[in-house]
């Protein structure tokens, strides 16, 4: 059965303290995988897509990194701005078109 | 980028009444677009996928009768709640894929219904 399993569940970090969460999935045929953010009381905001093995892909004080059993979201010195939901979802090829999602990593970046 | 735009994002009304959402792709076609589900600290629950100029297709236990789904052209897709109860107070968000983008999914703001 695929499924996606994020970790940890909450995360607390003073400001710029760097730390990863990771997302860990078990799928056929990985299509893609997919980051998002999400605040409170809104819709997930799209950050990154990965689609191999070794891919990396960067933005701002996000690095999102890929192998064949898990996705890691590395974030460098976090402001309090970062503090968000983080989630990640996966495409399969034997499902279409549907996203699997984690449940997300609750982040909080105290000042 | 791609932005997709939801209306209303809030939304209360009486129990048995009905509830229309938009869902709107405002920069891009998408020939598919999802409608999810959210309770508070959860995460989404895919209801259905709406396909452009044919019938969704819905996930288990979603009753399609009670969530109906239109998508009349390539940028906007509605979601019906008919005779609302409480128990379906939740946040709807949905999402439209861009294939221009490698089927990268992008959602809209989300609704907040209250039924009452």
């Amino acid at each position: 059965e695929d499924q996606v399993t994020q970790s940890p569940e909450a995360l607390r970090l003073q400001e710029g303290e760097s730390s990863s969460l990771n997302c860990s999935y078990t799928v056929s045929g990985l299509r893609g995988l997919f980051w998002y953010r999400q605040d409170p009381g809104k819709g997930p905001e799209f950050l990154f897509t990965l689609y191999s093995a070794g891919e990396e892909k960067e933005k701002e004080r996000l690095k999102a990194t890929l192998t064949k059993k898990e996705s890691f979201l590395h974030i460098t010195a976090p402001k309090p701005e970062d503090s968000a939901t983080y989630l990640c979802a996966v495409q399969a090829s034997n499902t279409g078109n549907q996203f699997y999602f984690g449940t997300g990593t609750s982040l909080t970046v105290i000042p | 980028g791609a932005v997709v735009s939801q209306h209303p994002s809030r939304v209360i009304c009486k129990s048995g009444t009905s509830v229309k959402i938009e869902c709107r792709s405002l920069d891009f076609q998408a020939t598919t677009m999802f409608w999810y589900r959210q309770f508070p600290k959860q995460s989404l629950m895919l209801m259905a996928t709406s396909n452009e100029g044919s019938k969704a297709t819905y996930e288990q236990g979603v009753e399609k009768d009670k969530f109906l789904i239109n998508h009349a052209s390539l940028t906007l897709s509605t979601l019906t709640v008919t005779s609302a109860h409480p128990e379906d107070s939740s946040f709807y968000i949905c999402s439209a894929r861009d294939l221009t983008n490698r089927e990268t999914q992008y959602f809209g703001p989300g609704t907040r219904l209250l039924v009452l």
